[in-house]
């Protein structure tokens, strides 16, 4: 597509429940990263992904986090057992080749909200 | 991680006016940038700019790498400039360390 595509723009779940987010990259492009972007703070970086492996998760918070990308294109986030404290605007952004050199093209994100 | 401290964090301008927005790092980054984030939270990169100088119409960018900051200037303000801005950098080659950002407010 023209850009990154993420669904749904927003999502309320209750605490305890399992979410999925979706993102759907610039098309070709085979690096894609996840940032969580809480009230007033910069976005903080969760995973990155070239092709369909991880290459680095060492963002993720804790195991109830969980991403897959099993064809090397659409990115789904996983959250189990949600806690309040998982509220955040959860960015994905995906650029030609590694490297953040290579420019990165942000979506306009996912707000998720646990009450 | 590397610690990005960003100032002002707030800063309101009169439309027409110019500014400048700073950020310093704790540590030597590699593929410093600059990113402004709109009202609606679409994230935008203005500027990738490891080092030196680069101009983008009403918007320039220099960054000191030796000295660990950047600067961000925005001449002739516009509403169309609020929001927040950001810069970013990384360690290796890949992910992004963000400040917390200068939130800018152009009043007309």
């Amino acid at each position: 597509g023209a850009g990154v595509s993420q669904t749904p723009s927003n999502k309320v779940t209750e605490k305890g429940k399992y979410v999925e987010l979706r993102c759907d990259p610039i098309s070709g492009h085979t690096a894609l990263y996840w940032y969580r972007q809480s009230l007033g703070q910069g976005p903080e970086f969760l995973i990155y992904f070239q092709g369909t492996g991880a290459a680095d998760d060492s963002g993720l918070p804790n195991d109830r986090f969980f991403a897959v990308r099993p064809e090397g294109s659409v990115s789904t986030l996983k959250i189990q057992r949600t806690e309040r404290g998982d509220s955040a605007v959860y960015l994905c952004a995906s650029s030609l080749n590694r490297g953040a050199a290579y420019g990165y093209t942000f979506g306009s994100g996912t707000r998720l909200t646990v009450v | 991680g590397i610690q990005v401290e960003q100032s002002p964090p707030d800063l309101i301008l009169q439309e027409g006016a110019n500014s400048t927005l700073r950020c310093n790092f704790s540590d030597s980054v590699n593929n410093l940038q600059w990113f402004h984030q709109n009202p609606w939270g679409q994230l935008i990169n203005l500027f990738y700019i490891p080092s030196g100088t680069k101009q983008n119409g009403r918007l320039s960018a220099t960054t000191v790498a030796t000295e660990r900051y950047s600067l961000l200037y925005i001449s002739s303000s516009q509403t169309t400039d609020s929001g927040v801005y950001f810069c970013a950098g990384t360690l290796g080659a890949n992910n992004l360390f963000f400040g917390t950002g200068t939130r800018l407010t152009v009043i007309p």
